[in-house]
C-alpha cells in the first residue's frame, strides 16, 4: 500500500535561514506524483510544488525546491531564506495508485510538519 | 489562475439542522472535486470524490446519506451535512482537480462547522 511519512511533527527555523522538511514515501508503482502543500492557521491548503517520478530534475518554485531522491524514496521540501509568513503546517502528498496499477485522482497525505519561523 | 472558492467559511448551526457547503472553481472547469474532513492537528481525510454529472464516490466509513454531494456543473460541487450533530463539528475542505497532466488539486479555504 502507498504511504507518506513525515517524521518531523514540528520545526523551528530562524528568519532568512533555509529549512528542510522531510518526506518519505512508499509505493511499488513506477509512475507517481508527489506534492507539497502549505496550510496556514487560517486553514486553506496552498499548493507549493510538484515532482513527477520520471522528472529528471528536481522541481523548483521560487524559494521552494524539492530534493527528490528516488532510490531513497524521499521528497524533501527545502525552503530558502525563510520568512515569518512561512510559519504554517506543511503536508507532503502522493497521488494514489489503484489496485490495478492505474493512477487514481486521490491524494494520500502525510501527517504534516508544523514550521515556526523565528525572527 | 486555479482559484477555488468555498463558502461559507464558518457556520454555526443547531443540532438536527442541515448545512450546505459550496465549492466553486472560479477560473477553470473541474470534472472532479474532492471533499475532505480535517480534525484538529490532524491530516486531511478524504470523504468522497465528486464527479460532474454522476454520483459521488464515498470512502469507506463515510455515510452517503449523511453527507450528500451534488456536482451539477463543471464549476460547482456542494456538500450537505444532513441532520447535523455535534460530532459532525469539524473543518471541511474541498479541492478541484486541475486539467493539466500533473493533476494538481487546488483547495478552497475550508469551512469550519460547529454544531451546537
Amino acid at each position: 500500500a502507498q504511504k507518506i511519512t513525515q517524521t518531523q511533527p514540528g520545526m523551528f527555523v530562524q528568519e532568512k535561514e533555509a529549512v528542510t522538511l522531510d518526506c518519505t514515501y512508499d509505493t511499488s508503482d513506477p509512475s507517481y506524483g508527489l506534492f507539497w502543500y502549505k496550510q496556514p492557521s487560517s486553514g486553506e491548503m496552498i499548493f507549493l510544488i510538484y515532482q513527477g517520478s520520471y522528472d529528471q530534475q528536481n522541481a523548483t518554485e521560487g524559494r521552494y525546491s524539492l530534493n527528490f531522491q528516488k532510490a531513497r524514496k524521499s521528497a524533501n521540501l527545502v525552503i530558502s531564506a525563510s520568512q515569518l509568513g512561512d510559519s504554517a503546517m506543511y503536508f507532503c502528498a502522493m497521488r494514489e495508485v489503484s489496485g490495478n496499477g492505474g493512477a487514481t485522482n486521490k491524494l494520500i497525505f502525510g501527517t504534516g510538519t508544523l514550521l515556526a519561523v523565528q525572527p | 489562475g486555479a482559484v477555488v472558492s468555498q463558502h461559507p467559511s464558518r457556520v454555526i448551526c443547531k443540532s438536527g439542522t442541515s448545512v450546505k457547503i459550496e465549492c466553486r472553481s472560479l477560473d477553470f472547469q473541474a470534472t472532479t472535486m474532492f471533499w475532505y474532513r480535517q480534525f484538529p492537528k490532524k491530516s486531511l481525510m478524504l470523504m468522497a470524490t465528486s464527479n460532474e454529472g454522476s454520483k459521488a464516490t464515498y470512502e469507506q466509513g463515510v455515510e452517503k446519506d449523511k453527507f450528500l454531494i451534488n456536482h451539477a456543473s463543471l464549476t460547482l460541487s456542494t456538500l450537505t451535512v444532513t441532520s447535523a450533530h455535534p460530532e459532525d463539528s469539524s473543518f471541511y475542505i474541498c479541492s478541484a482537480r486541475g486539467d493539466g497532466a500533473k493533476n494538481i488539486q487546488y483547495f478552497g479555504a475550508g469551512t469550519r462547522l460547529s454544531v451546537l
